[in-house]
């Protein structure tokens, strides 16, 4: 069955630094999303993108924060200048969007952690 | 906007013993609703959802929940929960484009 991947598993970096997240959602999908879930709190959208463009962005997702979809398969998550409490597990996600299907299938996410 | 609530953070249940978990939500039109659960150090996955129709949706590993708009609620239920329950359980509605919104989650403890 096709699923979502991501890597790293696991991400350390020092405040200030550049990290990319990378995910490869599932194929023939067409929306891809990035949440968030800082420990202990819920899960948080951060942004939608679809057709080579942003969708929709949170308050969150503010410009410290990019996204793109360098090829056909890949799509990743930068933030340019980390911050503690940028420290979280970072989910990517896909769905078709069509109306029979907008189930929306996660990856294992990336626990990044900030030092 | 919409908002997701899921009333209780923890439930512990005897292994065998029947489950249900809360999820109330306030949205104007007909939600998208979904369960997702989550393992610990694991990712989302999908339990169930409900897009229309009928209104008890079964789902995967012997999970159903009910949607009742009389009562802006979705809960997850099953009949005889197993100790490989045992995960923490969002509730989650689709706002208009695409995007989801979760509750806080719900901890399940299974107790053999």
């Amino acid at each position: 069955e096709p699923e979502v991947t991501q890597t790293p598993s696991h991400q350390v970096t020092q405040m200030g630094q550049e990290v990319i997240l990378r995910c490869v959602p599932i194929s023939n999908h067409l929306y891809f999303y990035w949440y968030r879930q800082i420990l202990g709190q819920k899960v948080e959208f951060l942004v939608s993108f679809y057709n080579n463009e942003i969708s929709e962005k949170s308050e969150i997702f503010d410009d410290q924060f990019s996204v793109e979809r360098p090829d056909g398969s890949n799509f990743t998550l930068k933030i340019r200048s980390t911050k503690l409490e940028d420290s979280a597990m970072y989910f990517c996600a896909s769905t078709k969007g069509s109306a029979e299907s907008y189930e929306q299938y996660f990856g294992p996410g990336t626990r990044l952690t900030v030092t | 906007a919409q908002s997701v609530t899921q009333p209780d953070i923890h439930i512990t249940v005897s292994e065998g013993a029947s489950l249900e978990l809360r999820c109330n939500y306030s949205y104007g039109a007909t939600p998208y609703l979904f369960w997702y659960v989550q393992s610990p150090g694991q990712g989302l996955q999908l339990l169930l959802k409900y897009f229309s129709g009928d209104t008890l949706v079964q789902g995967i590993k012997g999970f159903e929940a009910e949607f009742k708009r009389s009562q802006s609620s979705f809960n997850l239920r099953k009949p005889s929960v197993h100790w490989s329950d045992a995960a923490e359980y969002f509730c989650a509605c689709m706002e208009y484009g695409n995007k989801l919104v979760f509750g806080a989650g719900t901890i399940l403890r299974v107790k053999s």
